[in-house]
């Protein structure tokens, strides 16, 4: 069985702060890692993606992500925050480096910016 | 740029009415999953299918869920009948080995 866990449902952080959004995983296989993004009232937009080879994976917008297998964890981090960061942020783990197999999601943080 | 499209966007229905969603998943993709998000559950998968055979429909309540994949161009869920706690929204996506998972926009589903 595979599982997620996102530490903090809301998260605030000033324009231009360092992003950091937390995720831990459980799996008894290798995990294969992500993180999506969803803009109100849209659906969800894949921000980057664990797989194999180098753990710092880089994806879109600046964000970023560290795979660390000994502290089972998965954060995304963006150096300076813009408004338009503001979002939910979900995090996933499923058993394919690929989009054929079911995600198990995070229950989201919810990433505000303040000016 | 291929997209997921769903239809309706948003569906406002009386409890008992039957509902039917549908996807359009990406020309290619052979795997369609349709996932369910909620305030209180957040986002869960309901069914997921593959070639069109449906893999796991575990996380969908079998007496009034139903899903199918008439073809390869087309998913449907439908629920019959409707009830309150229904209400939410339900995305598709679809994927295939040697891409990743597309999401499509999502149907708002309110059941009053």
């Amino acid at each position: 069985a595979q599982s997620v866990t996102q530490l903090g449902s809301h998260v605030s952080v000033s324009e231009g702060a360092l992003v950091l959004l937390r995720c831990n995983y459980s799996s008894s296989v290798p995990p294969y890692l992500f993180w999506y993004v969803q803009y109100p009232n849209q659906g969800l937009q894949l921000l980057l993606k664990y797989t194999t080879g180098a753990t710092l994976v880089k994806g879109i917008n600046g964000f970023e992500a560290e795979f660390k297998k000994s502290e089972t964890s998965f954060h995304l981090t963006k150096p300076s925050a813009h408004m338009s960061d503001a979002a939910e942020y979900f995090c996933a783990v499923t058993q394919s480096p690929f989009g054929n197999e079911k995600l198990t999601f995070g229950t989201g943080t919810r990433l505000t910016i303040i000016p | 740029d291929a997209r997921v499209t769903q239809t309706p966007r948003h569906k406002v229905t009386e409890m008992g009415q039957e509902v039917t969603m549908r996807c359009q998943p990406i020309l290619g993709h052979n795997t369609v999953f349709w996932y369910r998000q909620t305030m209180m559950q957040g986002l869960e998968l309901l069914a997921y299918f593959r070639n069109r055979a449906p893999l796991d429909d575990s996380g969908m309540p079998k007496d009034r869920f139903s899903a199918e994949m008439p073809d390869a161009t087309l998913a449907t869920l439908k629920i019959q009948p409707s009830e309150p706690r229904d209400s939410a929204v339900y995305f598709c996506a679809s994927g295939r080995e040697g891409d990743t998972q597309y999401f499509g926009p999502g149907t708002r589903l309110t059941v009053l």
